[in-house]
């Protein structure tokens, strides 16, 4: 358990919905990162948030969205889902100064399938 | 755009082999990193090496880096079924919280 909890683990649903995924970060961690992997793709930034507010922003669609709430857990929201949007989408937390140094932890990821 | 690409795309060896990743990136860095994946996993952060250093271990694992060639490499020592896993690079511009980008990954196979 990385402590980066994601909801839910898997989801699948039709064209044109929308979905909402959740993510709490690991305790004292103040940065949430959302990021999509496609099959076989590398991980695609999607938006960064630290204690509420939107830090950085990456490939994210329109039609997608998020936020953080004032507990630091943040939702992703996807809307008029595409075939397209098919993916694993993470979430992160950090950066968390460890043995290693700085870096990410990642949860377990949302496994979202669209038909 | 990737700004980390791995190479090769795919790597297959025996158990007990070394495993050699390379990385190569655009822009000038903070840091890189290197993860690994478990198949339709999270990410494991590996190992962080900053940009004024050179070369840096953990356990099996050692990372060089050379910025003059913008690249880094992954080597992991005598190798274990159970490093199979995708590998990743990632590079940090900026330093403190901003984003990080990834490479397309390393796929490693070490068979028994």
């Amino acid at each position: 358990d990385s402590g980066v909890t994601q909801t839910p683990k898997h989801l699948i649903t039709a064209t044109g919905q929308r979905v909402t995924l959740r993510c709490s970060p690991r305790s004292g961690d103040l940065s949430v990162y959302w990021y999509q992997q496609s099959l076989d793709q590398g991980l695609q930034f999607l938006i960064q948030y630290y204690n509420g507010e939107e830090r950085a922003k990456g490939n994210i669609l329109e039609r997608f969205s998020a936020q953080q709430f004032p507990d630091l857990h943040s939702e992703l929201n996807l809307s008029s889902l595409e075939l397209g949007d098919s993916a694993l989408y993470f979430c992160a937390s950090g950066l968390r100064q460890g043995a290693k140094g700085y870096g990410y932890t990642f949860g377990s990821g949302t496994r979202l399938t669209v038909v | 755009s990737q700004q980390g690409e791995e190479d090769p795309q795919a790597l297959s060896i025996q158990e007990g082999e070394n495993a050699t990743m390379n990385c190569s990136y655009k822009t000038s860095i903070n840091n890189l990193q290197w993860y690994r994946q478990n198949s339709g996993r999270g990410l494991v952060h590996l190992i962080l090496i900053r940009s004024n250093e050179r070369e840096k271990h953990s356990g099996r694992l050692r990372v060089t880096l050379d910025t003059s060639k913008k690249s880094s490499s992954l080597l992991i020592t005598a190798s274990r079924a159970a490093d199979t896993a995708s590998y990743f690079c990632a590079t940090d511009v900026s330093g403190g919280y901003q984003k990080v980008t990834f490479g397309i990954g390393t796929k490693l196979q070490v068979i028994p």
